[in-house]
């Protein structure tokens, strides 16, 4: 079963930094892109980024670029995103998502539970 | 305001059918797949359509997906009052290089 656990949001001030953790387990991790999408209170989904499967290319929304950072260890099995100099407006729920590997258009297949990300003072 | 358009809200009777439109343009619903995602109140979302057209193993044949040019759409027949969420249509923007979503489609079962 596909399992994937965000861990690391909680409350920051403006202009601090959070880095976010994703834990995939029951699948190949190392063969999957993945992805961060996020949600603010009462509002849609919004693409933040994106990472293919060997780390060596990502994809940011103009929103974020420049300020937050997508990694990933295949070794364990783990996604991060660095997320510095946040704003009120970034604000959300985070999640965590697989990129199906059978279409050539970025498809999120399985989701994570989420993790809220307050920016406030 | 999202890169893709969608009406806010919908309904529709128990057993009937409803249609969700998602309108785009050409370098994102034009030449890019489209995917459709339900979600919940409180809940993350979940994968319904992807490629246009094709369900994820798990997906009742009762939600099925369409394209045409810069629209898509997203039907559901035999409505239940379980199907009451909100449902998003997203695809790559390639002009943009970025992951686009619509604003979403609250779906209420009368």
């Amino acid at each position: 079963e596909v399992q994937l656990l965000e861990s690391g949001g909680g409350l920051v001030q403006p202009g601090g930094s959070l880095r976010l953790s994703c834990a995939a387990s029951g699948f190949t991790f190392s063969i999957y892109a993945m992805s961060w999408v996020r949600q603010a209170p009462g509002k849609g989904l919004e693409w933040v980024s994106s990472i293919n499967a060997g780390g060596d290319s990502t994809y940011y929304a103009h929103s974020v670029r420049g300020r937050f950072t997508i990694s990933r260890d295949n070794s364990k099995n783990m996604l991060k995103l660095q997320m510095n100099s946040l704003r009120a407006d970034d604000t959300a729920v985070y999640y965590c998502a697989q990129i199906r590997d059978d279409t050539p258009t970025p498809t999120f297949d399985y989701w994570g539970q989420g993790a809220l990300v307050t920016v406030s003072s | 305001q999202s890169v893709l358009t969608q009406a806010p809200s919908v309904s529709a009777a128990p057993g009937q059918k409803v249609t969700i439109f998602c309108s785009g343009s050409a370098s994102n619903i034009g030449n890019n797949y489209i995917a459709w995602y339900q979600q919940f109140p409180g809940a993350a979302p979940k994968l319904l359509i992807y490629g246009d057209n094709k369900r994820p193993s798990g997906i009742p044949d009762r939600f099925s997906g369409s394209k045409s040019g810069t629209s898509a759409t997203l039907g559901i027949t035999g409505l239940q009052t379980g199907d009451e969420a909100d449902y998003y249509c997203g695809t790559w923007d390639s002009s943009l290089s970025a992951g686009v979503f619509g604003g979403g489609t609250k779906l209420t079962v009368l």
